[in-house]
């Protein structure tokens, strides 16, 4: 099966632009999380979608936003970008959510990078 | 809110001796898992090993294995006859067993260094 592949690789926006990044599950997948990772802070809960609806969500200002779409596939947005938000945005998936020790896989990253 | 603390945030060691890696976490639940996943410098997070907190046995995956102590709340990642390979960025990891999805809580991670 193929890994969970994330697009962009890198990005390099503006401060106030908005970025929309993109996440594809392993195949048959239908749990999505997305992290935020930064150094010191190690990996920061976004939210996790599952069959489209948001079921957690991280302490994030309301300028980041998701979305699953029914073939499991993910986009998050981040609106009005700030040079804070500069950091490596990971997304996992897993096949279920509970009743079991489901690890979840992740991809890559998107390095995003604000100036 | 679960807490997961990694003491340690940087670590070495020589090649060919043994590592232990410390983990320590905060919940008020009885059925969780733990993890510790490895992330090299090429940024793809693996999985290393996993935890049931219901089963006493340590979990053991090759030179890996885990000291589950489940009254302290404490998950150590024993990593032995280290090689090269194992220069990482390991992170322990928690998930809840309740049906509350599939947020996993991290630690901030320890780097291990791997010397020749």
């Amino acid at each position: 099966k193929a890994g969970v592949t994330q697009t962009p690789r890198y990005l390099i926006k503006t401060r106030g632009q908005q970025v929309t990044l993109s996440c594809s599950p392993i195949s048959g997948h239908r749990s999505v999380s997305w992290y935020q990772q930064t150094p010191g802070q190690g990996l920061q809960f976004l939210f996790e979608y599952f069959s489209e609806t948001q079921r957690n969500k991280g302490n994030f200002p309301g300028r980041f936003s998701g979305r699953q779409f029914s073939n499991s596939r993910s986009e998050m947005n981040v609106s009005t970008l700030e040079l804070g938000d500069s950091a490596l945005y990971l997304c996992a998936s897993s096949p279920r959510t509970s009743g079991g020790p489901y690890e979840q896989y992740f991809g890559p990253g998107t390095r995003l990078t604000v100036t | 809110a679960q807490t997961v603390t990694q003491s340690q945030p940087e670590m070495s060691v020589q090649e060919a001796e043994t590592v232990t890696l410390s983990c320590t976490y905060d919940t008020s639940e009885s059925d969780y898992y733990l993890f510790w996943y490895k992330q090299p410098p090429s940024r793809q997070m693996i999985l290393v090993i996993r935890q049931e907190a219901y089963k006493q046995q340590n979990a053991t995956e090759n030179r890996f294995s885990v000291n589950f102590q489940k009254a302290a709340k404490s998950f150590s990642l024993k990593i032995s006859d280290s090689q090269l390979g194992d220069a990482a960025m390991y992170f322990c990891a928690y998930r809840s067993d309740l049906n509350t999805g599939n947020q996993f809580y991290f630690g901030t991670g320890t780097s291990l260094t791997v010397i020749p």
